[in-house]
């Protein structure tokens, strides 16, 4: 079974350009979950969809960033401009909700994202 | 104070020894703890769950203690493999998953 699937791997931009991460999550995981992991630290949660309704978003700095998941399954996220301080890693994860008791979220590889 | 605390590492040990990793946690709601470990520049994996009674795999042990907010992982006969960065989790009042920031930790030969 394919794994989450996160594109590009690598990002270098400059400031101010816009940039998008698109995530593919498990067949059959209805729950997409988008982080920002910078170095040193855990993972931050921007914004959780279930399916295709983001249930949490208080995280997301919504001037800048944007997420979209219309059809319930692949995801797009969204910087608009980016900020030299947005350098990090997006890492995008998915979760079987049926698997309430396991409550495990894999996750793709990541896209770093470098801002100059 | 972070929702959710761990050691702040480097832990340096030798191959072989037991290493211990600690945690506490703010919200005493929290219902659904975890300890994923993360290789250099790879995604977070889950390791195991940590259940009330405390649970054991294989060479890996989880422990909560509810009333003091606190988790732990033992690592016993430490491998060289081990060397990664083991993150706490635990779920927040919205389901939400919590993580420290990680303890990273080397094995020497």
């Amino acid at each position: 079974e394919a794994g989450v699937v996160q594109s590009p791997r690598y990002k270098i931009i400059e400031k101010k350009q816009p940039v998008a991460f698109w995530c593919n999550p498990i067949s059959g995981h209805n729950t997409l979950y988008w982080y920002r992991q910078n170095l040193g630290q855990g993972p931050e949660l921007l914004i959780r969809y279930e399916n295709e309704e983001a249930v949490d978003d208080s995280q997301l700095p919504k001037d800048r960033f944007s997420a979209e998941r219309l059809k319930g399954v692949d995801s797009t996220l969204k910087i608009q401009p980016a900020e030299l301080g947005d350098s990090a890693v997006y890492l995008c994860a998915s979760r079987n909700l049926r698997d309430r008791f396991l409550n495990e979220q894999f996750f793709g590889p990541g896209t770093r994202l470098t801002v100059l | 104070r972070k929702e959710v605390e761990q050691d702040p590492g480097p832990f340096n040990v030798p191959e072989g020894a037991t290493v211990a990793f600690n945690c506490t946690y703010s919200n005493s709601a929290s219902q659904s703890f975890f300890w994923y470990r993360q290789d250099c520049r790879k995604e977070p994996k889950l390791l195991m769950s940590v259940y009330s009674s405390g649970n054991e795999d294989g060479r890996f042990t989880a422990q909560l203690n509810r009333a003091s907010q606190y988790i732990s992982l033992l690592i016993r006969d430490s491998k060289l493999s081990d060397s990664a960065t083991y993150l706490c989790v635990v779920t927040g009042s919205m389901d939400q998953l919590i993580w420290g920031a990680g303890t990273k930790l080397i094995i020497k030969p």
